[in-house]
């Protein structure tokens, strides 16, 4: 059973930039897995930054950017804000109509 | 704006069922892929059903599949989940979410409703 891989945790110190990555626990993310990204506060619903590896949400900051870092999606948050300390999901399209989440990245900006 | 508002969730026994419902708004609903995507007490998003515009297919994950039902009345902007033999496993918050995109990525969200057990 394919696992998509995210680091647990993260830290950013506020104004600092930090990028998240996405990954397969076996083979490499590519843009035909149409990787997408969200971010949840607790008790809150999912928010859509990223979808189709690099299209910007409406409303989404240009601060927040998706692209394909080596064998792995990237989400990567430049100036980091004190309310962008959030949980970050990304998403791969495994093709047959199945998605497959990551198991989250609980980012802290301090 | 795109509004999707969840309803149906509460406290059902094991091996109980429940319908879940998503009423949409300010979309084209008629046009547009739709997913259940659930999230259980202190974890992860966990995809859970996709159907496309017309409903013709329809796709869910291994936890589900054979026992819940994803559908939808274009008529009436809403998304259905029928849910059946429930488990404790399947306590959550259900959203529903529109797709975008040639890969149906979730989009625009609900608040979610909670399934919850009783003992």
């Amino acid at each position: 059973q394919t696992v998509v891989t995210q680091e647990p945790s993260f830290s950013v110190s506020p104004g600092g930039t930090v990028t998240l990555t996405c990954g397969l626990s076996s083979g490499s993310v590519s843009t035909s897995y149409h990787p997408s990204w969200y971010q949840q506060t607790p008790g809150q619903a999912p928010r859509t930054l990223i979808y189709s590896t690099d299209t910007r949400s409406s409303g989404v900051p240009d601060r927040f950017s998706g692209s394909i870092l080596g064998n792995k999606a990237a989400l990567t948050i430049t100036g980091a804000q004190a309310d962008d300390e959030s949980d970050y999901y990304c998403v791969l399209y495994m093709g047959r109509g199945i998605w497959v989440f990551g198991g989250g990245t609980k980012l802290t900006v301090l | 704006q795109v509004q999707l508002v969840e309803s149906g969730g509460g406290v059902v026994q094991p091996g109980g069922s429940l319908r879940l419902s998503c009423a949409a708004s300010g979309f084209t609903f008629s046009s547009s892929g739709m997913h259940w995507v659930r999230q259980a007490p202190g974890k992860g998003l966990e995809w859970v059903a996709f159907i496309p515009y017309d409903g013709i297919y329809k796709y869910y994950a291994d936890s589900v599949k054979g026992r819940f039902t994803i559908s939808r009345d274009n008529s009436k902007n809403t998304l259905y989940l029928q849910m059946n033999s429930l488990r404790a496993e399947d306590t959550a918050v259900y959203y529903c979410a529109k797709g975008v995109g040639s890969a149906w990525s979730f989009h625009y969200w609900g608040q979610g409703t909670l399934v919850t057990f009783s003992s």
